[in-house]
């Protein structure tokens, strides 16, 4: 069965980087893109980004532009997000989701905490 | 960027109520229009693909309709285990948005 699994919870102080990662399983990793989404708490669902395992190729949210890397390692099926240039607005749990045009299966969460 | 707007933000319903939801876009985006429904402290979930297309194991009394700019989905008869947010996202661009949530709650 289809499975991502992220890393687990973070605390970081304001100007550290987090990184993020997510396991895939049950399928051909290089096969389907890798979306990045984050939720604030009592908030909505905010799309990051995307990379493509097979070609390394990624797109992102204006908003992340310069502070958000998204990466993987083949070898291991894993993804990975690094978000740099952390402040307190960036606490939120980040979710990877497997995709193109439609997210089909989703990480459990990790919540990332900034504070000082 | 292209833009989703969803209304109500919120609504209170009853068990065996039909329940509507719109989505709308900034632009047109053909029938690249998801649905997914998140649960408090859970992952959202995949529904609606494609504007119309039930995802495997959804039960039918979800459904989805639209193109271009305006959307719907309809939930025909409200059950418990419906209580949740749900969203819309277009996938018409490589850079995916969603819209602001609905959130649908016991009347």
């Amino acid at each position: 069965q289809v499975q991502l699994v992220q890393s687990g919870a973070e605390v970081k102080k304001p100007g550290a980087s987090v990184k993020v990662s997510c396991k895939a399983s049950g399928y051909t990793f290089t096969s389907y893109d890798i979306n990045w989404v984050r939720q604030a708490t009592g908030q909505g669902l905010e799309w990051m980004g995307w990379m493509n395992p097979n070609s390394g190729n990624t797109g992102y949210a204006q908003k992340f532009q310069g502070r958000v890397t998204m990466t993987r390692n083949t070898s291991i099926s894993t993804a990975y997000m690094e978000l740099s240039s952390l402040r307190s607005e960036d606490t939120a749990v980040y979710y990877c989701a497997r995709g193109t045009t439609l997210l089909d299966y989703w990480g459990q969460g990790t919540l990332v905490t900034v504070s000082s | 960027d292209i833009q989703m707007t969803q209304s109500p933000s919120s609504l209170s319903a009853s068990v065996g109520d039909r329940v509507t939801i719109t989505c709308r876009a900034s632009q047109s985006i053909s029938s690249y229009l998801n649905w997914y429904q998140q649960k408090p402290g859970k992952a959202p979930k995949l529904l609606i693909y494609a504007a119309s297309s039930l995802q495997s194991g959804v039960p039918s009394r979800f459904s989805g309709s639209g193109s271009g700019t305006d959307f719907t989905l309809t939930i025909s008869s409200l059950q418990p285990e419906d209580f949740a947010t749900y969203y819309c996202q277009q996938s018409y661009s490589t850079l995916g948005t969603f819209g602001p949530g609905t959130k649908v709650d016991i009347k």
